[in-house]
């Protein structure tokens, strides 16, 4: 098992820009999540996958922010019009379906938006 | 809603002593509980889990007990070293629900 793989590790961007983060989670875990998390607090919920289906985004999901994940498998979030207050770690998860499965996390990637 | 509240940090301690992280979470029903760790610059580890009631989790030395009565599930290694250091995120997972909701995080910090 490879564990999350997240990609890129970092990115530096100016504001205005638009970026995009790739994920690819766990071989055979149906379930996919895309948490953000800024320094020195806990990270924070901000959409989450069963397959291919968006079924919740989080209010902290503006307009400008957009995830797909095509056929299940990997999946990617767009952040269009960086702002400064973009800036964080964007992490990803995975898990097997049942509510109480383990989430496992990817490295992160770190947005810098200057 | 589901919340967790955990010690603030940071800590700071010499090596070989005696950590407690306190936990505690505010949940409907039967949340199942999580210790996970975050090294300096990386992403998050699954530390332990626990998924019921007086259930213990433990891994690499370090040990949580889910206390219903309490809604506690604090964290305890009795001999720490420098390699401990990491912020510690305590978190729940609601049985009606499938997204971890986090503790802001302690800070350790293990000096030599």
């Amino acid at each position: 098992d490879t564990g999350v793989s997240q990609d890129p590790r970092h990115k530096i961007t100016k504001r205005g820009q638009n970026v995009t983060f790739r994920c690819d989670p766990i071989s055979e875990h149906n379930r996919l999540y895309w948490y953000r998390q800024t320094l020195g607090q806990g990270p924070e919920f901000l959409t989450y996958f069963q397959n291919e289906a968006q079924l919740e985004k989080s209010r902290l999901l503006s307009d400008r922010f957009s995830a797909e994940r095509p056929k299940g498998s990997f999946s990617t979030l767009e952040i269009q019009r960086t702002e400064q207050g973009d800036s964080a770690m964007y992490l990803c998860a995975s898990s097997p379906g049942g509510g109480r499965n383990t989430i496992y996390f990817g490295e992160g990637s770190w947005l810098t938006v200057v | 809603g589901n919340s967790v509240t955990q010690m603030e940090g940071p800590v700071t301690l010499s090596e070989e002593a005696f950590l407690t992280i306190n936990c505690t979470y505010t949940a409907t029903g039967y949340p199942s509980l999580f210790w996970y760790v975050q090294y300096p610059g990386e992403g998050l580890q699954l530390l332990l889990k626990a998924t019921k009631a007086d259930d213990k989790g433990s891994n690499k030395g370090f040990e949580a007990t889910y206390r219903k009565e309490t809604t506690s599930f604090h964290l305890e290694k009795g001999s720490v070293q420098v390699s401990d250091s990491a912020v510690y995120f305590c978190a729940l997972v609601h049985s009606l629900d499938y997204k971890l909701s986090f503790g802001a995080g302690t800070t350790v910090t293990v000096r030599a």
